[in-house]
């Protein structure tokens, strides 16, 4: 696709609920990134994904948490038993990796709310 | 240590004058890459300018520049003649370019808020 694609952009579940949120990223870009905003806050990272490498899951704040990218190019952030402090909009980006700019892109991002 | 510092939680400034964003950065690695990001009230993030560690100009795009000063590791974004739309959260970013597997995370910074006055 033309730019980073999330899915969906607005969930609202009941605590205790598990969500899972999609990210397809750019077209040929091996590296994507998930981050969590928090309501007039900045980005918190949550896991990086680059290429066939294992990912760096060290932004994820709790084993309730957890993601995976299938082939290489979609990847899909879970979180099992939500909880209201999780309530935030959660941040794709994806880029080509490697040095250079590296620019990444990001997606409108999902809007979650746990009642 | 904080990896990247705005001080600036709000800025105003009248349209068609310039403004500085400040930005500060912390990182031992000698390699890494500096961004500048706009996120209007709509929430989408917005790439606006990079400048790489090696970089010898500062970089510039339409009204955006990077004003890079390596030895006091700050890379301050000035976008001039401001506009109505430019009013929007600005974050500064950092990539640190680590040898070891290609690992490239980014920092952002916590943001400032930019209004512009008609």
């Amino acid at each position: 696709g033309a730019g980073v694609s999330q899915s969906p952009s607005n969930k609202v579940t009941e605590k205790g609920k598990d969500v899972e949120l999609r990210c397809d990223p750019i077209s040929g870009h091996t590296a994507l990134y998930w981050y969590r905003q928090s309501l007039g806050q900045g980005l918190e990272f949550l896991i990086y994904f680059q290429g066939n490498s294992a990912p760096d899951k060290s932004g994820l704040p709790s084993d309730r948490f957890s993601a995976e990218r299938t082939g290489g190019s979609v990847s899909t952030l879970t979180i099992q038993r939500t909880q209201q402090e999780d309530s935030a909009v959660y941040l794709c980006a994806s880029s080509s990796g490697g040095t250079g700019k590296n620019i990444q892109y990001f997606g409108a991002g999902t809007r979650l709310s746990v009642l | 240590a904080q990896k990247i510092t705005q001080t600036q939680p709000g800025m105003f400034v009248q349209e068609k004058e310039a403004v500085t964003l400040d930005c500060t950065y912390d990182t031992s690695d000698p390699s890494y890459g500096l961004f500048w990001y706009k996120q209007p009230s709509s929430g989408e993030m917005i790439f606006l300018i990079y400048q790489g560690s090696y970089d010898q100009q500062n970089a510039t795009e339409g009204r955006y520049s990077l004003n890079f000063q390596k030895a006091r590791k700050s890379a301050n974004l000035v976008i001039s003649a401001s506009q109505l739309g430019d009013s929007a959260m600005y974050f500064c970013a950092m990539r640190e370019d680590r040898n070891s597997g290609g690992y490239q995370k980014v920092t952002f910074g916590i943001g400032t808020k930019l209004q512009v006055i008609p």
